[in-house]
Parts: structure tokens; sequence; C-alpha cells
């Protein structure tokens, strides 16, 4: 099992333009969250999902979209990328209560 | 909002010395989790407590929960340079339909040989 899966691993934008992050876990788990880490601010929720068709925001979703199709992938989309969106972003699934995080994707908006 | 306030928010040893970080919540916790991250690397889970005045061990590493289930702490014996990274604490908090990990700033570890 290659786990949870993000790709792009860097990424430059310049302001305002979209992307998105993508993320996929091949360990069927139903719950899939994003997560992003800036310096000194620990790990702070953006959204998260409980299955395939149901998303939610967590403590920072400004300024970012999600969506759930299939239980396997949970993308994240930045419509319209601001300077304030540069850090590292990290998908993580759970089962029992564990998380699992992927490698993370580095963002830089100029 | 829930808090998880985690100190302190570096640590600088020489390999050897023992380590330890600290984690409070604002709330009463159903469990606390662990996780490590190492430099350039993502966070992975080291351990999760439940029960009031846990302890549990992990070769060097102890952890704790406290009685209340507002604090927890994890310490390091006798620190090697593998050790280094840093240490978040976890608590799960109730969100619509499902609860959710909310984590400390982190501890920021560095072992000089």
């Amino acid at each position: 099992n290659a786990g949870v899966t993000q790709t792009p691993k860097f990424q430059v934008l310049k302001t305002g333009q979209s992307m998105t992050l993508q993320c996929a876990q091949d360990m069927n788990h139903e719950y899939m969250s994003w997560y992003r880490q800036d310096p000194g601010m620990g790990l702070r929720l953006i959204h998260y999902s409980v299955g395939a068709g149901i998303t939610d925001q967590g403590e920072v979703p400004n300024g970012y979209n999600v969506s759930r199709s299939t239980t396997e992938d949970f993308p994240l989309r930045l419509l319209s990328a601001a300077p304030s969106q540069t850090s590292v972003y990290f998908c993580a699934s759970r089962k029992g209560g564990k998380l699992f995080f992927g490698s993370g994707t580095q963002l830089s908006v100029l | 909002g829930q808090q998880v306030m985690q100190i302190p928010q570096y640590q600088h040893v020489q390999e050897g010395e023992d380590f330890t970080t600290y984690c409070n919540s604002s709330t009463t916790l159903s469990n606390i989790q662990w996780y490590k991250q190492r430099p350039g690397g993502h966070p992975v889970f080291l351990i999760q407590l439940v029960k009031s005045g846990e302890v549990k061990k992990q070769k060097r590493l102890t952890f704790q929960f406290g009685e209340a289930k507002k604090n927890s702490s994890l310490h390091i014996t006798a620190t090697q340079t593998t050790d280094v990274g840093t240490y978040f604490c976890a608590g799960p908090y109730s969100g619509a339909g499902s609860y959710q990990l909310t984590f400390g700033k982190g501890t920021k570890l560095s072992v000089t040989p």
C-alpha cells in the first residue's frame, strides 16, 4: 500500500492563480482532511470529509474549496491564490482515531 | 474555541540529556495523541493515551496522561540525535458529525552530539 499520496511536492504560484492540490489514499479510510503548517503555528485544519459526498469546514477554511467524489480522493482547490496561503499543506486520512499523513506540498505564492 | 497549549516551543539539549514536552487542554479530553515530525518530513503517529493517569513507554519515550485528562507529557530519557524533530500533541474536539483533532503548536527538539 502506498498510504496517502500528495502531489505536487512543490509549487510556486503567482497571486490570483488557481490550482488543485491532489490527495489520494489506498487504505479505504472514510475520513480525510487537509491541514496547513506554518512556522510556530502547528497544524491547522482547513477542511475535512467523513465520507464520499460529505465535506465540512475546519479552523481555517477561507480561500479553499474541497470535494469528495470518491473514497480515495480528496483534492484541495485554491481558487485565487494569495501570499497568505504560502504554507506547507498536509493531507491526512484517519482510521481508529489515528491520522496518516501524506508527505506534504510546499506552496509558495508570490 | 478548543485549544491545546504546548510548551516549550523550542528545546536544545546535549546528547544524553533528558527532554520533556508538556501539553495542556482547555477542556477535558477523551484521549490525547502524540506525533513526531522529522525535519522536512510529515507528522507520524507515536501513541494514543485514553485512561486517566495512564503511563505508556516506548523504549526511551514515556508518555503520561493527567488524572483530570486535561494535560499530558512526553519525556525522552538520554536523548539521541535520532530524536531530533518536532513533537506535537493532539486532542479530539467534537464537531458537527465527527470529531476533529486539534494540534498543539509543537516542541522543536534539537540535539547536539
